[in-house]
């Protein structure tokens, strides 16, 4: 089967860096990617990975580790409208090439 | 410039009615999916369509059907609705069934099942 895990709550100050985890189980690993959600609103894409490494757009990086079956997204420079909940979703060859959403992290910026 | 539109936006049933939600997309994209959100448990794929006249199930398709008899709309079929089907649904489309394509999701509906 598919499991995905992150952190149910992250808490972080306004102006600082924060990462959130994601762990994957699967053998059919096709890309990882990221989405924010507002309370209330739609996810967003934010970022995808299919080759180890990091990927940079703006304030916020994604990397990826395949063989530790392991990403992070990484938020600098916080911003009070950074809080949302941030989604870690796997394309998965044995799930139809579908996405798999993990069950998302809560971020709560602090002034 | 609209994107993913659903409608409504949000909805009451009684238990045993059934019921359509709308889907529609205006990026001509050929892959179209409807995924359920329950509290801490992110997002469940429902039923999944890579194009015109081709649907597949996802995770969770049990007391649901699809059709996709255009590029453009992807409509959700509730048979005969269960508390258990109380949610929030989305419906999200890409390019392509890609593993790089970015999803765009609509704003949501907000079932509620008595």
């Amino acid at each position: 089967g598919q499991s995905l895990e992150q952190p149910s709550e992250v808490t972080a100050v306004e102006g600082a860096i924060v990462q959130i985890n994601c762990t994957y189980q699967t053998s059919g690993f096709y890309g990882l990617s990221w989405y924010q959600q507002h309370d209330g609103g739609a996810p967003t894409f934010l970022s995808y990975n299919g080759l180890d490494g990091l990927e940079e757009t703006g304030r916020f990086s994604s990397f990826l580790s395949r063989s530790d079956s392991y990403g992070y997204l990484l938020l600098q420079e916080l911003q009070m409208k950074d809080s949302a909940s941030y989604f870690c979703a796997v394309r998965d060859r044995n799930y139809g090439q579908n996405f798999v959403f993990g069950p998302g992290t809560r971020l709560s910026v602090l002034p | 410039n609209a994107g993913v539109t659903q409608t409504p936006k949000f909805q009451v049933l009684k238990t045993g009615q059934s019921m359509t939600l709308q889907c529609a997309q205006d990026m001509n994209h050929e892959y179209m999916s409807w995924y359920r959100q329950d509290p801490g448990m992110g997002l469940r794929l429902i039923h999944y369509s890579v194009g015109a006249g081709i649907t597949d199930q996802g995770e969770v398709p049990n007391g649901y059907n699809v059709s996709r008899s255009t590029t453009e709309d992807f409509p959700l079929r509730l048979l005969s609705a269960a508390p258990s089907q109380t949610s929030v649904y989305f419906c999200a489309s890409s390019l392509r069934r890609g593993a790089n394509q970015p999803q765009h999701f609509g704003d949501g509906t907000r079932l509620s099942i008595l």
